[in-house]
Order: C-alpha cells, then sequence, then structure tokens
C-alpha cells in the first residue's frame, strides 16, 4: 500500500465549477499536511498547509480528518488557470535530531478546467 | 532573491555511465533535499542534506549518492546508470525545521 494514495484523475470540470479531491495516508504518526500544485512539466509549489480545524484560501478548502486518515482540497469556482496536478504531502517521519522531516508526495491528482 | 537553481535543465546519457546534478539553495536556506520525478508520479524522495551530512535516505540504491558543500549547494551524483533512472531530478531547500519546500525547476535526465 502507498503511504499516500490519491486518485490520478483526471478531473474535467466547466469554470465555475467546485471540485473537491481526497487523499488517503497509511501512517497513522503522520504530523504534517500540505497540498502543493505542479503545472504540466514545472516544479511542484507549495498551494497551502493543512490544519486539523481545517483552512481556507481564497477559493481554496482544505480539510484534515485524523481519526480517517484522509486530507481534502475544496475548490470553488474553478478557473481556467487553476488546470494542474494537485500533490498531497504528508509528513510521516518523525523528526530527526536536525529537527527536519522528509515529504512524501502522492501521485497527483491532475484537473482539467474547461471554457 | 534567487530561488532554488539546477543544473543542467536537460542531459542525456547511456546505461553504465555516470552523471552529476546540481543545486544551489534559495538564499538563506540551510537544507537541501532531492526527488526523483518519473513521468505521471509523484515526486520520491531521495536524501536530505544539512550541515554538510545525509540526514534523512529514501528508499534508493547506493548508486545514488550526494554531497552538500559550505556555501549549502548540492550535488546529486549516480552511478551506473539504469533506463529506469530516467526522471525529472528535484532539488529542494528549506531552512531549519520548516518544513516546507522551495523547488528548482528540475533536470530532466534521460538514460538511453
Amino acid at each position: 500500500r502507498k503511504e499516500v494514495e490519491q486518485d490520478p484523475g483526471p478531473f474535467n470540470v466547466p469554470e465555475g465549477a467546485t471540485v473537491a479531491f481526497n487523499c488517503t495516508y497509511s501512517n497513522s504518526a503522520s504530523q504534517s499536511f500540505f497540498w502543493y500544485r505542479q503545472d504540466c512539466r514545472k516544479e511542484p509549489k507549495l498551494l497551502m498547509s493543512v490544519y486539523s480545524s481545517g483552512n481556507e484560501d481564497g477559493r481554496f478548502t482544505a480539510q484534515l480528518n485524523r481519526a480517517s486518515q484522509y486530507i481534502s482540497l475544496l475548490i470553488r469556482d474553478s478557473k481556467l488557470s487553476d488546470s494542474a496536478t494537485y500533490l498531497c504531502v504528508v509528513s510521516p517521519l518523525g523528526r530527526t535530531d536536525t529537527g527536519r522531516r522528509a515529504l512524501t508526495f502522492g501521485s497527483g491528482t491532475r484537473l482539467q478546467v474547461q471554457p | 532573491d534567487a530561488g532554488v537553481t539546477q543544473s543542467p535543465t536537460h542531459l542525456i546519457k547511456t546505461r553504465g555511465q555516470q552523471v552529476t546534478l546540481r543545486c544551489s539553495p534559495k538564499s538563506g536556506h540551510d537544507t537541501v533535499s532531492w526527488y526523483q520525478q518519473a513521468l505521471g508520479q509523484g515526486p520520491q524522495f531521495i536524501f536530505q542534506y544539512y550541515e554538510e551530512e545525509e540526514r534523512q535516505r529514501g528508499n534508493f540504491p547506493d548508486r545514488f549518492s550526494g554531497h552538500q558543500f559550505p556555501n549549502y549547494s548540492s550535488e546529486l551524483n549516480v552511478n551506473a546508470l539504469l533506463l529506469g533512472d530516467s526522471a525529472l531530478y528535484l532539488c529542494a531547500s528549506s531552512l531549519d525545521s520548516n518544513e516546507k519546500l522551495f523547488f528548482g525547476s528540475g533536470t530532466q535526465l534521460s538514460v538511453l
């Protein structure tokens, strides 16, 4: 079983639609959670962190359910520019003596917003 | 403020050869992590360098090695290249225990 699992999609939605992605993780000791966005043939960029209480950034809302070990990302009022691959990211390892952790990425969910 | 820079951007090698990829972290960052991203997959963690030492390692063979220099820049070396090593190699930097990674644009390695 993969440490982080995502539906690869693609999700094809019209402009203005609301779309939701889910992600599950296997390590219950995971501490930190993120969503990254990756455009075609570009590097991943941090979209937002995910907190237990849920958090919102404009049209984007992220939620964490520790009991069920899943993370979600909701995009409202989709724009053409939202077309990208969304990577679910988990920090499963305990901190090393340097206080640094490695991040584990899911395979990503591809979103295509159509006019 | 320069972001993470990687070189070269593209590289073509043949099986059995060796390759060195380079990375300069974002200004002020002291930690460098390397990831391998195969087509259609998410980035896979190779290793992380801090204070010139390898601090964590993912599930990659010893053919993958690295180095960090006093100026925090880093190299990734891959020996005895296999066809399966063809991928986008991403370098990411961070500061202290902050887990937010800043990625370079990557080196696309093709092994023929």
